[in-house]
């Protein structure tokens, strides 16, 4: 069974930048597979950020571009979300994820990050 | 702003069937059959019932189906029971190697 695991500050200075880790244990994350960041900011939907693909290279959501740096550690059982000066806006709950063939097949539990201005 | 259109709430009885709706453009579900529905429950993280329009994964009742016409996407659950009220998330590929969320849909089983 995969299990995947944020982790990292659940609190983050505005201008600063805001760096998560997921774990990722148990489970396949063989060729085929890419990983994800998602956000979801208090009260609203879900916000696709970007992802890391097998291959090592990576594609994120425009709204994010010039922000954010999703990376891992070669092992594909760690990766990792930058987001660069942060503001209030960026105060959300964040999820990792597997990626299939573009659908999510399996989540993090997601960690509450709060940006204090 | 969404990438995908998707109404704010639905509801629905015991018993009863429901369709929730996700529209995109062209672009995205228009061309491409890599249409996802999620669920989620308040505080917890989303959970897959159904991927490249009308796939189930493992697991998921089979009272969960999707379709696609045009640029339009569908998520119906069947025989509805209390359990089934939750958040409802479609997200398709948009192309350019992106993925777009909908709006989320609040089921509420009445």
């Amino acid at each position: 069974q995969l299990q995947l695991q944020e982790s990292g500050p659940r609190l983050v200075e505005a201008s600063q930048t805001l760096s998560l880790t997921c774990a990722v244990s148990g489970g396949s994350v063989s060729r085929g597979y890419s990983w994800s960041w998602i956000r979801q900011s208090p009260g609203k939907g879900l916000e696709w950020i970007g992802y890391i693909y097998h291959t090592g290279g990576t594609y994120y959501n425009p709204s994010f571009q010039s922000r954010v740096t999703i990376s891992d550690d070669g092992s594909k059982r760690q990766f990792s979300l930058k987001l660069t000066s942060v503001t209030a806006a960026d105060t959300a709950v964040y999820f990792c994820a597997r990626v299939l063939r573009q659908f999510f097949d399996s989540w993090g539990q997601g960690i509450q990050v709060t940006v204090a201005s | 702003q969404s990438a995908l259109t998707q109404p704010a709430s639905v509801s629905g009885s015991p018993g009863q069937s429901i369709t929730i709706s996700c529209t995109g453009t062209n672009s995205d579900i228009g061309t491409y059959d890599l249409v996802s529905w999620y669920q989620q429950y308040p505080g917890k993280a989303p959970r897959l019932i159904l991927y490249e329009v009308n796939k189930r994964p493992s697991g998921i009742s089979d009272r969960f189906s999707g379709s696609k016409s045009g640029n339009t996407a569908s998520l119906t659950i069947s025989g509805l029971r209390a359990e089934d009220e939750a958040v409802y998330y479609c997200c398709s590929y948009v192309g350019g190697s992106s993925l777009g969320f909908g709006g989320g849909s609040l089921l509420t089983v009445l």
